[in-house]
């Protein structure tokens, strides 16, 4: 299975808002509304921050949203602040009833 | 809350086998299905594989040949066996809880700290 694809890096300003996409196939994100995204700091472990494809953790910040389009899903980060600054990932179920990981994006507050 | 914590050798010779234990407190590993996820330094997330409550199980295709993860319930622990490694399975292994949605195996969490392997 091929690692669903994400732009290397993405850049913004405080306050501004920045989206990644994380494009598949439709034996993944395109077949199943199973979509999830985390966020890793350095040395740390993965967090979640949207599941389902719009669904938030409690206790996960709502300037974080998730959306979907065909085979792309997109993960909206709004009004940017330093802490923000991370890799991220999405994931999502396959028609082999595996998972896949995207190609990772890191997001930069410049 | 529920709390993983992966265990085992942080050094494994090439040709050798990969074993590495994930213990869940806070909480009971039945009903839950469960992963273990790796990423080489500098790189990205690879899913490698999931155990149900029950037993079943499913894996990476690129890593199936090589991959066993098993269960314990009396021990609130699942297990990754790796065979035969190679310098290329050098990573931060992660252990996880995977939540279901709609019957289908969906996100993960939470995640344990991660565990370095080292094949050398």
């Amino acid at each position: 299975q091929s690692a669903l694809t994400q732009p290397a890096s993405v850049s913004g300003s405080p306050g501004q808002s920045i989206t990644i996409s994380c494009t598949g196939t439709s034996s993944d994100v395109g077949n199943y509304n199973l979509v999830s995204w985390y966020q890793q700091h350095p040395g740390k472990a993965p967090k979640l921050i949207i599941y389902d494809v719009t669904k938030w953790p409690s206790g996960v910040s709502n300037r974080f949203s998730g959306s979907k389009s065909g085979n792309t899903a997109s993960l909206t980060i709004s009004g940017l602040q330093a802490e923000d600054e991370a890799d991220y990932y999405c994931s999502s179920y396959t028609t082999s009833s595996t998972s896949v990981f995207g190609t990772g994006t890191h997001v930069t507050v410049v | 809350q529920v709390q993983l914590q992966e265990s085992g050798p942080g050094l494994v010779k090439p040709s050798e086998t990969l074993s590495l234990t994930c213990t869940v407190s806070g909480g009971s590993i039945s009903s839950y299905y469960w992963s273990w996820i790796r990423q080489p330094p500098g790189k990205g997330l690879e899913w490698i594989g999931f155990i149900s409550y029950s037993g079943s199980t499913n894996y990476n295709p690129s890593l199936k040949s090589r991959v066993t993860i098993s269960v314990d319930t009396s021990k609130n622990q699942f297990s990754l066996k790796l065979t035969s490694v190679i310098a290329a399975d050098t990573a931060v292994y992660y252990c996880a809880r995977h939540h279901r949605s709609n019957w289908n195996p969906s996100y993960f969490d939470p995640w344990g700290q991660g565990t370095l392997v080292t094949v050398s």
